[in-house]
């Protein structure tokens, strides 16, 4: 399988940060990688896929770069709305294979 | 827009067969364009990938469960199945329906998730 390893695992930061979180695959995924975004009692909500596309309604304040193994999400000016867990998931192979999740709150 | 549904029952007794349906709707579930996936979390963990189905009913599995596991696909009832048998509390999970696009994969719409326990 291939793993997936986010860092930080917890952060905190306030309004307005510029916030960024990593994901590193143990072996090359090419772009394979996804972002989403899971509040408490929600399901996971997708942010950014092949690495650095944003999806469709999702701000621009969020965005995405890598390939091969090392990934980074940022968030350019966190808003309230973006306290949350953030989990990293490649597609290249199966098993589908997530990160353990970071979660932002607030300082 | 596209929605899932997921249900079934949240109380499993131990070594029995957990059943989960996830019904489909606002698009069709035969297009070629998804498979449609089952993901997990466990109590204050992480996500973890079961499996999935294309609509021809061809499923792939996490090779952890793929012993236990079988999805399936309905089309003419616009749903899908999870069926995991010998369940033990180990399966207490918060089980999540999605949509997984064939095309830059990515699982872009979500059920709202089931929360599923196993217990006597």
């Amino acid at each position: 399988d291939v793993q997936m390893t986010q860092s930080p695992s917890s952060l905190s930061a306030s309004v307005g940060d510029r916030v960024t979180i990593t994901c590193r695959a143990n072996e090359t995924i090419r772009n394979y990688l996804n972002w989403y975004l899971q509040k408490p009692g929600k399901a996971p909500n997708l942010l950014i896929y092949a690495a650095s596309t944003l999806q469709s309604g999702v701000p621009s304040r969020f965005s995405g770069t890598g390939s091969g193994t090392d990934f980074t999400l940022t968030i350019s000016s966190l808003q309230p709305d973006d306290f949350a867990t953030y989990y990293c998931q490649q597609s290249f192979t199966i098993p589908l294979t997530f990160g353990g999740g970071t979660k932002v709150d607030i300082k | 827009q596209v929605q899932l549904q997921e249900s079934g029952p949240g109380l499993v007794q131990p070594s029995q067969t957990l059943s989960l349906t996830c019904s489909v709707s606002g698009g069709p579930i035969n297009s070629g364009d998804y498979y449609w996936s089952w993901v997990r979390q466990h109590p204050g963990r992480g996500l973890e990938w079961i499996g999935y189905v294309y609509p021809s009913g061809r499923a792939y599995y996490n090779p952890s469960l793929k012993s236990r596991v079988i999805i399936s696909v309905d089309t003419s009832k616009s749903h899908f199945s999870l069926k995991l048998r010998s369940v033990t509390a180990a399966d207490t999970a918060v089980y999540y329906c999605a949509r997984d696009t064939v095309q830059d994969p990515r699982m872009d719409v979500w059920g709202q998730g089931t929360t599923v326990t196993v217990s006597s």
